[in-house]
C-alpha cells in the first residue's frame, strides 16, 4: 500500500540556518506529494505541493523537488527564520484514490534566536 | 464561513459514554473529511464525503464510529461507548469538488479517562 516516512524530530536549528527535512514515499504509479505545516494551536495548512515527476513546489522560501527515481519530495529551505518553528507533514494522494491523503509522521522543527 | 470550525475544541469524557464532534466547512466545499491524529503521528484517515453521501468511510476504526452530513454542509462525527484508544485529535477538511488541496480545522482533542 501507500506510504510516507520523513525523518524523525525534533530538528533544532539556530535561525539563519539550511533546513533539510527528508521524505520518502512508497506508492505505485506517480502520486500527488504535499508538504503540510501545523504551527502550535493551529489547523494543518498546505505549504506547498508537486503534481508529476520533476516538478517543484515552492512556497515562503520552502521547496520541495517531486524525485521519482529516488521516490522522495525532501522540504528544504535556504536560511530559517524563528516563526518557522511547527510540525511539518509530508503526504500523498496515490493514483488509487483521488482524495485520501496519506501522511507521514510528522517532524518538529525548532528554531532558536 | 472564512475557514474550517470545529466544536468543542476540547472534550474530556468517561469511557463508556457518547461524543459527537462537530465540522463547520467552508462554504460551498462539498468534499469533507474527518481525519485523527494520534500523539506523534501523523493524521489517519476515517472518511469522506462528496454532498450528503459517505463515498468512502474505510477508515472508520470500527462500528463505533459514525458520520453524517444530511444537508451537505455540516458533518457531525459520532463516537459510542467511548474507550481510551479514542483519545487523539479528530480532525476536519472540506475542499472543493474535484480538488485535491485540504482546508484543515484547528482539530477536536477528546481525551477518554
Amino acid at each position: 500500500g501507500n506510504s510516507v516516512t520523513q525523518m524523525e524530530g525534533p530538528v533544532t536549528l539556530s535561525e539563519e540556518a539550511f533546513l533539510t527535512i527528508n521524505c520518502t514515499y512508497t506508492a505505485t504509479g506517480y502520486p500527488s506529494l504535499f508538504w503540510y505545516v501545523q504551527y502550535p494551536g493551529e489547523g494543518l495548512q498546505l505549504l506547498l505541493k508537486a503534481t508529476k515527476a520533476d516538478d517543484k513546489g515552492s512556497n515562503k522560501g520552502f521547496e520541495a523537488t517531486y524525485r521519482k527515481e529516488t521516490t522522495s519530495f525532501h522540504l528544504e529551505k535556504g536560511s530559517v527564520q524563528v516563526s518557522d518553528s511547527a510540525v511539518y507533514f509530508c503526504a500523498l494522494i496515490g493514483t488509487d484514490s483521488s482524495y485520501k491523503l496519506i501522511f507521514g509522521s510528522g517532524t518538529r522543527l525548532l528554531v532558536r534566536p | 464561513g472564512a475557514g474550517v470550525s470545529q466544536t468543542p475544541s476540547n472534550k474530556v469524557t468517561e469511557k463508556g459514554k457518547y461524543v459527537e464532534l462537530r465540522c463547520d466547512p467552508i462554504s460551498g466545499h462539498t468534499a469533507l473529511y474527518w481525519y485523527r491524529q494520534s500523539l506523534g503521528q501523523g493524521p489517519e484517515f476515517l472518511i469522506y464525503f462528496q454532498g450528503t453521501g459517505a463515498a468512502d468511510d474505510s477508515g472508520l476504526p470500527n462500528d463505533r464510529f459514525f458520520a453524517v452530513r444530511p444537508e451537505g454542509s455540516v458533518s457531525t462525527l459520532k463516537i459510542q461507548r467511548t474507550e481510551r484508544g479514542d483519545s487523539a485529535v479528530y480532525l476536519c477538511a472540506s475542499s472543493s469538488q474535484g480538488a485535491n488541496v485540504l482546508t484543515f480545522g484547528a482539530g477536536s482533542r477528546l481525551t477518554v479517562l
